[in-house]
């Protein structure tokens, strides 16, 4: 079955430098992985999603890369803000091809002033 | 546009009740996917509702039921309460054609004693 690994442990840096996250994933080839942010108590908001065949998109300050044959997404924050600080996850789609998503646990972002 | 609205947002019952939650989807968005957050497991897929019928259903026992109306609300249900149903329950809904992003709602933070 379809299995994604994010970093568990909780990335740290400074105001201004650029975060960067991964997601793994195994078992599976997906059309397209998504990532979400998610504060706490709050459901997740969608970032940013990205194709099979798309190597990189961005958005504004967000940059998502997708590398199919490493099995690997990374997510980008360039001139990262305190307000920046939450949970990031990756999501990818389910195999049964609706409208459903297998999702990470999540890295928690924590940037400091 | 109104968001995708959950109700209760928190409650609490005690093992052996059963329970109930609602969601509004996004106006003209006919998909909705339950999931639940735990912790230690993170986003886990329930099922999916797409026209009143179920889609998709994810790994869990028969306790975990839903349905889907005609104007596209939803709710999902929980009998016979376990302390490990403690859990953020989370309805998202999207749109037929889109490439699956979701919209989620705030969530139901249901705490079993």
């Amino acid at each position: 079955s379809q299995k994604i690994e994010q970093n568990s442990e909780a990335l740290n840096i400074q105001e201004g430098k650029t975060a960067t996250l991964t997601c793994n994933y195994t078992n599976y080839s997906p059309a397209y992985l998504q990532w979400y942010r998610q504060d706490p108590g709050r459901g997740p908001v969608f970032l940013l999603l990205i194709r099979e065949n798309e190597k990189e998109k961005r958005k504004e300050r967000l940059k998502v890369t997708f590398d199919t044959t490493l099995k690997q997404s990374l997510f980008h924050i360039t001139a990262s803000q305190p307000a920046d600080s939450a949970t990031y996850l990756c999501a990818l789609d389910k195999d049964s091809g609706y409208s459903t998503l297998t999702f990470g646990k999540g890295t928690m972002l924590l940037v400091s002033p | 546009k109104a968001g995708v609205t959950q109700t209760p947002r928190y409650l609490i019952k005690t093992r052996g009740q059963q329970v109930t939650l609602s969601c509004s989807p996004i106006s003209g968005h006919r998909s909705v996917s339950w999931y639940q957050q735990t912790p230690g497991q993170g986003l886990q897929f329930l099922f999916e509702y797409f026209s009143e019928t179920q889609r998709n259903k994810g790994n869990f026992p028969g306790r975990f039921s839903g349905r889907q109306f005609s104007n596209s609300r939803s709710e999902m249900n929980v009998s016979t309460l376990e302390l490990g149903d403690s859990a953020l329950y989370l309805c998202a809904s999207s749109f037929e054609g889109s490439s699956g992003e979701l919209f989620f709602g705030e969530g139901s933070r249901l705490t079993v004693l």
